[in-house]
């Protein structure tokens, strides 16, 4: 069965970049979009961004600005780049699958069916 | 951008049924996903495409979706239900944007 699980920093300073990967095992990362998700301490879950096989992204208007998802298909990961991060990035950060469907030669997007166990970033100096 | 609304909490006793809503604009042309969230783990998808259940998951969860609204119950609540539970559709209006609902805090009593 496929899993997910998030790699990186716990602390990052504050203007600096936050740097994530998500490694995929037990299945391939090829034909599925990817997601990054994250949840600040007692509130709600927010979409960052998604990335799919080939490359091509889409962001959250939100964070367009300061996010780069990319993609490694030789090593079964996927990463996030969030730049001049300030406290209010503290976050659970989640990585996840996005099922998809085509309805001919458009992407229908279904839901996060699979999730990483999510890690704790704080933006503290 | 596109709202999902879902009221903050919920308060069922064992055995009863739990319903929690989840409204947008017109949110029955869409596809509503629902996931539950017990403390310090990730989501769980319990429903996808408005009432489709994945693997896994008990008969008691079901869903649905009309109008401006998009309902998903519980029936015969366990104690092992209580969690926070969000609502997630994409918006095509906004390039295809993930937008989750606020949560529903699910309690038993």
């Amino acid at each position: 069965q496929v899993q997910l699980q998030e790699s990186g920093p716990g602390l990052v300073k504050p203007s600096e970049t936050l740097s994530l990967t998500c490694t995929v095992s037990g299945g391939s990362i090829s034909s599925y979009y990817w997601s990054w998700i994250r949840q600040p301490p007692g509130k709600g879950l927010e979409w960052i961004g998604y990335i799919y096989y080939s490359g091509s992204t889409n962001y959250n208007p939100s964070l367009k600005s300061r996010v780069t998802i990319s993609v490694d298909t030789s090593k079964n990961q996927f990463s996030l780049k969030l730049s001049s991060v300030t406290a209010a990035d503290t976050a659970v950060y989640y990585c996840a699958r996005v099922l998809i469907t085509f309805g001919g030669v458009i992407v229908i997007f279904g839901a996060f069916d699979i999730w990483g166990q999510g890690t704790m970033v704080t933006v503290s100096s | 951008s596109y709202v999902l609304t879902q009221p903050p909490s919920v308060s069922v006793a064992p055995g009863q049924t739990a319903r929690i809503t989840c409204g947008g604009n017109n949110i029955g042309s869409k596809s509503v996903h629902w996931y539950q969230q017990k403390p310090g783990q990730a989501p769980v998808l319990v429903v996808y495409d408005d009432s489709d259940r994945p693997s896994g998951i008990p008969e008691r969860f079901s869903g649905s979706n009309s109008g401006n609204t998009a309902t998903l119950t519980i029936s015969r609540v366990e104690a092992g239900d209580e969690a926070d539970y969000y609502c997630q559709v994409w918006d095509s209006s906004s390039d295809h944007g993930g937008v989750f609902g606020g949560g529903t805090k699910l309690t038993v009593l």
